[in-house]
């Protein structure tokens, strides 16, 4: 069965600095999503990705986030500088241009910031 | 605007026992709700989804749900519990517009006794 595969699964950074998670959705797949969830709290959206731009971002993607489909098979998401409060699963996603089958979601990225 | 409620943030059952977990929605039209399922350490796995077809959904490991406009709910329910079935679970509705937002529920954890 098709995957959506993410790397690292775990990523410990010092705060203020750079990360890129990485992300790899279904070929067949048109729209992109990231999502995260703080420990102990819902699963927050994030952003949406279709036609090589940001379809909708929540108040919580500030300047300080960015995504990228830079090859056409790689998804990824940066965070440029980042904050104690960035600490969080980030979960990547992708789905048809059905969505009625719903998000096929990767295992996700651990992101620690120490 | 739509939005789910998980009536319970914790569930407790025995090995073998049926399995309840309570989730309203609100939407302005016809929506379609997913039941995802997360265990520890892992990424999100669609359990079912329901789109407007038939009202009782089945989904993978025994679990099935029924969607009740009259009474805006969609609980998911197992006949039996398994210890395996021990997890976060979330009922979520999608946002049918150009981003095919996902829309979490806080989450029901579900504990199975043996």
């Amino acid at each position: 069965e098709p995957e959506v595969t993410q790397t690292p699964s775990h990523q410990v950074t010092q705060m203020g600095q750079e990360v890129i998670l990485r992300c790899v959705p279904i070929s067949n797949h048109l729209y992109f999503y990231w999502y995260r969830q703080i420990l102990g709290q819902k699963v927050e959206f994030l952003v949406s990705f279709y036609n090589n731009e940001i379809s909708e971002k929540s108040e919580i993607f500030d300047d300080q986030f960015s995504v990228e489909r830079p090859d056409g098979s790689n998804f990824t998401l940066k965070i440029r500088s980042t904050k104690l409060e960035d600490s969080a699963m980030y979960f990547c996603a992708s789905s048809t241009a059905d969505s009625f089958f719903g998000y096929t979601f990767g295992s996700g990225t651990r992101l620690t910031v120490v | 605007a739509q939005s789910v409620t998980q009536l319970d943030s914790h569930v407790s059952v025995s090995e073998g026992t049926p399995v309840l977990l309570r989730c309203n929605y609100s939407s302005s039209y016809s929506p379609s709700l997913f039941w995802y399922v997360q265990h520890p350490n892992k990424g999100l796995q669609l359990l079912l989804k329901y789109t407007s077809a038939a009202t009782l959904v089945k989904g993978i490991n025994g679990f099935e749900a029924e969607f009740k406009k009259s009474e805006t709910s969609f609980h998911l329910t197992k006949p039996s519990a398994h210890m395996s079935d021990a997890a976060e679970y979330f009922c979520v509705v999608i946002r049918m517009d150009s981003s095919y937002k996902l829309i979490f529920g806080s989450g029901t954890r579900l504990l199975v006794r043996p």
